[in-house]
């Protein structure tokens, strides 16, 4: 049973696409976040999102659209992917805000290149 | 806002050696502090996790970790290194509104 599962693992396309990666939760949890890890392997916040409502969106481009269906899911939607684009990207959750001592649970990653 | 600073991107070491690595946290309030691994490829996975209950927090694989207040310290020791512990190592930081902030990172290579 993976608790944080993204699909795809790995996601070439060409520039100029729109692609999507979904992301699930089997942990009950109700925040979910998406980070960017570049080559450097620095890990930085996109977007967190509590109980389906969207808490932080840091400077992320507007060509990057989170979509929580129900609080299990939290899919990224990109338009118009940028070589910049490249990176691996995790989906993570944890639970509430009356939980804070609690952990972040990650998903396995997304692999994306741009060509 | 919260941050950590981790000192040191690469840290090497022979098999069999002490491991350590640094964390430094910036906190106005007592923290949420954790340790993540992060192996070839993979996600990031908990070693362990400082919740106030005790000072010196014991992990998965040999790990731990001390919470030094008047240091604002975190670090992560392993007593004896093994081939197996070479990966990629973040400390973060949790703050009252769920919210995860993670150091740059520490790779840690282990030398046989």
């Amino acid at each position: 049973d993976t608790a944080v599962s993204q699909t795809p693992k790995y996601l070439v396309t060409q520039m100029g696409n729109d692609k999507s990666i979904k992301c699930e939760q089997n942990l009950g949890h109700d925040t979910m976040y998406w980070y960017k890890q570049d080559s450097k392997k620095f890990l930085k916040i996109m977007f967190s999102y509590n109980n389906k409502e969207l808490i932080i969106n840091e400077t992320v481009p507007n060509r990057f659209s989170p979509k929580s269906p129900d609080k299990a899911h939290l899919n990224l939607h990109i338009n118009s992917l940028e070589l910049g684009d490249s990176a691996v990207y995790f989906c993570a959750s944890s639970q509430d805000l009356r939980a804070p001592n609690t952990e972040a649970f990650f998903g396995q990653g997304t692999r994306l290149t741009v060509v | 806002a919260q941050s950590v600073t981790q000192l040191g991107s690469h840290v090497s070491v022979s098999e069999g050696a002490l491991v350590l690595l640094r964390c430094n946290y910036s906190s106005s309030v007592p923290p949420y502090l954790f340790w993540y691994v992060q192996y070839p490829n993979q996600g990031l996975q908990l070693l362990l996790k400082y919740t106030s209950a005790a000072t010196l927090v014991k992990g998965i694989n040999g790990f731990e970790a001390e919470f030094k207040k008047s240091e604002t310290s975190f670090h992560l020791t392993k007593p004896s290194a093994h081939m197996s512990d070479a990966a990629e190592y973040f400390c973060a930081v949790k703050d009252t509104g769920n919210q995860f902030y993670f150091g740059t990172g520490t790779s840690l290579t282990v030398i046989p």
